[in-house]
């Protein structure tokens, strides 16, 4: 069954440091987001992406955040440095459509330090 | 601002109990619903999605109902196993583009063999 896989699965960084999230979204799908999950909080939505563009993005997505598909099948999201609050699990979906399902990969834990 | 509440947070039932989880929204200008499931540490698997103009959706052993009108969903999940323990999300669809999705807090299941 197609999935949406996401690397690396845990990534350690210095504060002030660039990560870049990788995600590799299911093949036919259209439409493709990032969320994230701090420790004990609830999934927050970062920001929503189709057609090359971002299409909605939450307060929280601010100028230190970027995301890009740089190719047919990556969907990155960068982080351009990091803060201690940045430490979270960062989940990537995708949709074939936009009012439809959303497919989740298993998470990219970020930890700051 | 769409906000997301489920009850209980934590409900342990013995094996081969019905059970019913519970969801509400403030706004009920949504596009759809979708029930998860989160395993610890683990991402999220999508459990089923209810489209606005739906009152209800099966699988399996789950049924979802929606009443848009009072800002409410209930997870039925009939005879449940062990293997159900899990953290249940749900998660309603608006936005712009309509596929934001806004998070509850989970309501963490244990069923007792």
């Amino acid at each position: 069954e197609p999935e949406v896989t996401q690397t690396p699965s845990h990534q350690v960084t210095q504060m002030g440091q660039e990560v870049i999230l990788r995600c590799v979204p299911i093949s036919n799908h259209l439409y493709f987001y990032w969320y994230r999950q701090i420790l004990g909080q609830k999934v927050e939505f970062l920001v929503s992406f189709y057609n090359n563009e971002i299409s909605e993005k939450s307060e929280i997505f601010d100028d230190q955040f970027s995301v890009e598909r740089p190719d047919g099948s990556n969907f990155t999201l960068k982080i351009r440095s990091t803060k201690l609050e940045d430490s979270a699990m960062y989940f990537c979906a995708s949709s074939d459509q936009g009012f439809n399902e959303q497919y989740f990969g298993p998470g990219t834990r970020l930890t700051v330090t | 601002k769409q906000e997301v509440t489920q009850i209980p947070a934590a409900l342990s039932v013995p094996e081969g109990e019905n059970l019913v989880l519970n969801c509400s929204f403030t706004d009920s200008a949504i596009y759809n619903l979708q029930w998860f499931r989160q395993d610890p540490g683990k991402g999220l698997t999508s459990l089923l999605l209810i489209q606005s103009s739906q009152r209800e959706q099966t699988s399996g052993r789950l049924n979802a109902s929606l009443d848009k009108s009072s800002g409410r969903s209930t997870l039925y999940i009939a005879a449940s196993q062990p293997g159900d323990s899990a953290t249940y999300l749900c998660a309603v669809g608006s936005g712009a583009a309509g596929n934001k999705l806004t998070f509850g807090g989970g309501t963490r299941v244990l069923v007792k063999p």
